[in-house]
């Protein structure tokens, strides 16, 4: 079946730092990938998403090209800031398939 | 407009009774979706409710169950409480146009004791 492995946390940074959280995805056919974000205190947001190989997802200064080829969506920002303190999910939904599949979360604290 | 709004926010039951969580989705929206979310994990998906039906069912057993109704809303109904039911169970709305974009509800937290 589908499933999404993602990088482990928790992951710390300070202001101004990269980010890159790690995902990489099984499934069959073409799935559409998506990364989530939970704010402390909120509920799952969509971040960005990409439906096809070669498409780049961004918002909000986050990026992730959908890699076909090694099966990856991994999520960067050039500069963090404190505010993007949150857990990341990256999660797929398959081309038959209504539900979405997500990984574990990755818990990024970022430090002024 | 209204997000999605779940009710009750936080529960608490014991074992071997019945839960019933509610759902109402964004405006516009005519399908439903519900996750488990346990501690330290990622949603999992319980199942998705389309014109009053099931369309689609995860992982779960019988014990868990649901609703929607004319209006769009949804119930989640869980019997025979475990104490690994315990988790926040999210709810989730989309709408067929817009396929994949799917928003959350800040979700029902259950305590099974």
């Amino acid at each position: 079946g589908n499933s999404v492995t993602q990088m482990e946390g928790p992951v710390t940074l300070s202001e101004e730092a990269f980010l890159t959280i790690n995902c990489t995805y099984t499934a069959t056919g073409y799935p559409s990938l998506f990364w989530y974000v939970q704010y402390p205190g909120e509920g799952l947001q969509l971040l960005l998403k990409a439906t096809k190989a070669d498409d780049k997802g961004s918002n909000k200064g986050f990026e992730a090209t959908y890699r076909k080829e090694t099966t990856s969506f991994h999520l960067e920002k050039g500069s963090v800031q404190v505010s993007d303190s949150a857990v990341y999910f990256c999660a797929l939904s398959g081309s038959n398939d209504y539900k979405l599949s997500f990984g574990a979360g990755t818990t990024v604290t970022v430090r002024a | 407009d209204a997000g999605v709004t779940q009710s009750p926010t936080h529960l608490i039951k014991t074992r071997g009774q019945q839960v019933t969580l509610r759902c109402s989705p964004k405006s516009g929206h005519d399908t439903v979706s519900w996750y488990q979310q346990a501690l330290g994990q990622g949603p999992q998906f319980i199942f998705q409710y389309y014109e009053e039906e099931e369309r689609q069912r995860g992982n779960f057993p019988d014990r868990f169950s649901g609703h929607q109704f004319p209006n769009y809303s949804s119930e989640l109904n869980v019997n025979a409480l475990l104490l690994g039911d315990s988790a926040l169970y999210l709810c989730a709305s989309s709408s067929l146009q817009l396929t994949g974009k799917a928003f959350f509800g800040q979700g029902t937290r259950l305590t099974v004791v």
